[in-house]
């Protein structure tokens, strides 16, 4: 099976820098995904790792280390309107059969 | 990214009837997935529907409580049958984007049984 962890609830500051740990154990590992889920909305595509290293797309970074199971979200110059639940999802699986599986989701609360 | 359209947005339904939730999107795709996220928490996953073949159900979801219609690459329908207040949630489908390594989630259907 699959396990993904992550802090359930962060706050930071307008205008400062924050990183959202994720651990995962699964199979047949193929991707890690952050979404973005504002309240009573669907979630959002951020990020997709496959290989270890950084991704960078503007304000949001993400990370993966494979061998260590590991990845984090990086906000920076945060917004208001980050405000959200950050979800960590894991693509794995094995038999040919691969599904994607969320973690709990850490809501994140930016203060002015 | 692909673009779908899910109905209906939300429904108050009583105890004991059945609601179809149906995803349309704007291209063929060859998997579709349908989760289920209960208040405050995260998705979990119910099926995979493949076109032209059954469902393939998650641990704790069975096809008589959860059937599931693929009748073409753009469409699928999820049934919630004889509804209980435990299945009170939001309902979502989603699919691989063109791009190919994220997915794209409809608007959900937000399902209170009372």
């Amino acid at each position: 099976g699959q396990n993904i962890d992550q802090p359930t609830e962060m706050t930071a500051t307008e205008g400062a820098i924050v990183q959202i740990n994720c651990t995962y154990q699964t199979s047949g590992f193929n991707g890690l995904f952050w979404y973005q889920q504002h309240a009573g909305e669907a979630p959002t595509f951020l990020s997709y790792n496959v290989l270890d290293g950084l991704e960078e797309k503007g304000r949001f970074s993400s990370f993966l280390s494979r061998s260590k199971g590991y990845s984090y979200l990086l906000l920076k110059e945060l917004q208001m309107k980050d405000s959200a639940s950050y979800l960590c999802a894991v693509r794995g699986g094995s038999g040919g059969y691969q599904k994607v599986t969320f973690g709990i989701g850490t809501k994140l609360q930016v203060i002015p | 990214s692909a673009v779908i359209s899910q109905k209906p947005s939300r429904d108050i339904c009583q105890r004991g009837t059945s609601l179809t939730i149906q995803c349309q999107v704007d291209s063929q795709v060859t998997m579709m997935f349908w989760y289920r996220q209960q208040p405050g928490q995260s998705l979990t996953l119910i099926a995979t529907a493949n076109q032209g073949s059954e469902a393939t159900y998650e641990s704790g979801f069975v096809i008589d409580k959860f059937p599931i219609s693929r009748p073409n690459l753009t469409f699928s329908t999820l049934t919630v049958s004889n509804m209980s207040p435990e299945d009170s949630s939001i309902y979502l489908c989603s699919v691989p984007d063109r791009e190919g390594y994220g997915y794209t989630f409809g608007s959900g259907t937000r399902l209170t049984v009372v």
